[in-house]
């Protein structure tokens, strides 16, 4: 059964780095996620993609995150400088157009 | 916010049907009803969703009240492996019956299924 995939499982990184957190969607879907869940909370949506370009974001993706497709298969997020408070899993989904996002398995991503 | 309610916690036996309520009252005519859930930390797994019928498949039954304020997941014999908290979550729908745009997600239920 096809399924998202996410790169690394843990990063650890300093604060004020930039990391990027990869994704691999399901090959014929056409809509991209990322969503955030910080230890004990909610999970978050922050940002959709489609056609190449950023279709929805939440006011949590700020100017020190971006989203990438670099090729076919890839869908990247990247945060510019961060933060302790960025420290959490990140989710990345997909979908065709009939509205059920898969999920992959997360990063956790520790800002220290 | 989220615009569903759910109980916080539940328990269920080993091999009983597990019944998740969820409260939707303001629900709109083109919303659907999902259900998600989450083991530990994992990623959110699909289960379910409907508009106005009743919904089965292979992992669980979702019924929906005819005034749609309201509906239940059924997991019909719980395991152990059920054990996650399950999200509701309504999206709208668009025309051609399918929906986009992000998912909401609120506390959850905490299903327990113990042995």
């Amino acid at each position: 059964e096809p399924e998202v995939t996410q790169t690394p499982s843990h990063q650890v990184t300093q604060m004020g780095q930039e990391v990027i957190l990869r994704c691999v969607p399901i090959s014929n879907h056409l809509y991209f996620y990322w969503y955030r869940q910080i230890l004990g909370q909610k999970v978050e949506f922050l940002v959709s993609f489609y056609n190449n370009e950023i279709s929805e974001k939440s006011e949590i993706f700020d100017d020190q995150f971006s989203v990438e497709r670099p090729d076919g298969s890839n869908f990247t997020l990247k945060i510019r400088s961060t933060k302790l408070e960025d420290s959490a899993m990140y989710f990345c989904a997909s979908s065709v157009d009939t509205g059920i996002q898969f999920f992959g398995p997360g990063t956790r991503l520790t800002v220290l | 916010d989220a615009k569903t309610t759910q109980p916080p916690s539940m328990d269920c036996a080993e091999g009983r049907a597990a019944n998740l309520p969820c409260n939707h009252s303001t629900i709109s005519g083109n919303e659907y009803v999902y259900w998600y859930r989450q083991i530990h930390s994992q990623g959110p797994q699909y289960i379910i969703h409907g508009l106005k019928n009743n919904e089965t498949n292979e992992m669980a039954s979702l019924i929906i009240t005819e005034d749609r304020k309201s509906s239940t997941l059924i997991l019909p014999h719980a395991t152990l492996r059920d054990t996650a908290v399950y999200y509701c979550i309504v999206r709208v729908a668009l025309g051609y019956g399918g929906s986009q745009g992000n998912l909401i997600f609120g506390k959850g239920t905490k299903l327990s299924v113990k042995p």
